[in-house]
């Protein structure tokens, strides 16, 4: 159990265009939705925090609107990049904290999605 | 604010030996939890061992257990008889626990890449 996909895998996008990725938990659900990037041969670092109904919060130096955060059920959060640029290129991570209420350390990580933007 | 420092960039290890990976964090919180994630080629991440700061004993699983030291805010992983599926970046992360019933997010440090030679 305890299963996050993310979809695509991979995308190629040109440049200005917008790409959209999805993240699911498939066998429980989360309130808490997160959003990391990671650089080649870096660690992870937060983008966002997404919670269902809400607005995401976005940690410093995140642009919110280019990184579009919609977590309509409890099951899924997308993150939309807009009027990608090459420098959007990376590896993004999305996580689910299992659970609908209060606290939880269960984490679970989706598989990545690799954007390239030419 | 949270930070978590892993001090080795790469480390080997003969494949059935032993090896130990340091982390070592800061933080004014009492109650947290600390992990170790693997990510492997795959770059999919996967959870290794958590152990919770309020217990003394120290987190096993399987071939991996770890040396928690509070005071000295200390968290390493020991890996026995590696193996070759060893092979990956290791990440040390922390999480704040939430009394008030919101989400923690994972800071993460910045990573050991370990390589099991056969």
């Amino acid at each position: 159990g305890a299963v996050v996909s993310q979809h695509p895998s991979w995308v190629i996008c040109k440049s200005g265009t917008s790409v959209k990725i999805e993240c699911r938990s498939l066998d429980f659900q989360a309130t808490t939705m997160f959003w990391y990037r990671q650089f080649p041969k870096q660690s992870l670092m937060l983008m966002a925090t997404s919670n269902e109904g809400s607005k995401a919060t976005y940690e410093q130096g995140v642009e919110k609107d280019k990184f579009l955060i919609n977590h309509a059920s409890l099951t899924l959060s997308t993150l939309t990049v807009t009027s990608a640029h090459p420098e959007d290129s990376s590896f993004y991570i999305c996580s689910a904290a299992r659970g609908t209420s209060g606290f939880s350390y269960e984490q679970y990580f989706g598989p990545g999605t690799r954007l390239t933007v030419t | 604010a949270q930070t978590v420092t892993q001090s080795q960039p790469e480390m080997s290890v003969q494949e059935a030996e032993t090896v130990t990976l340091s982390c070592t964090y800061d933080t004014s919180e009492n109650n947290y939890y600390l992990f170790w994630y693997k990510q492997p080629p795959s770059r999919q991440m996967i959870l290794v061992i958590r152990q919770e700061a309020y217990k003394q004993q120290n987190a096993t699983e399987n071939r991996f257990s770890v040396n928690f030291q509070k005071a000295a805010k200390s968290f390493s992983l020991k890996i026995s008889d590696s193996q070759l599926g060893d092979t990956a970046m290791y990440f040390c992360a922390f999480m704040k626990h939430s009394a008030g019933g919101s989400q923690g997010n994972l800071i993460f440090g910045k990573g050991t890449k370990l390589s099991v030679k056969p």
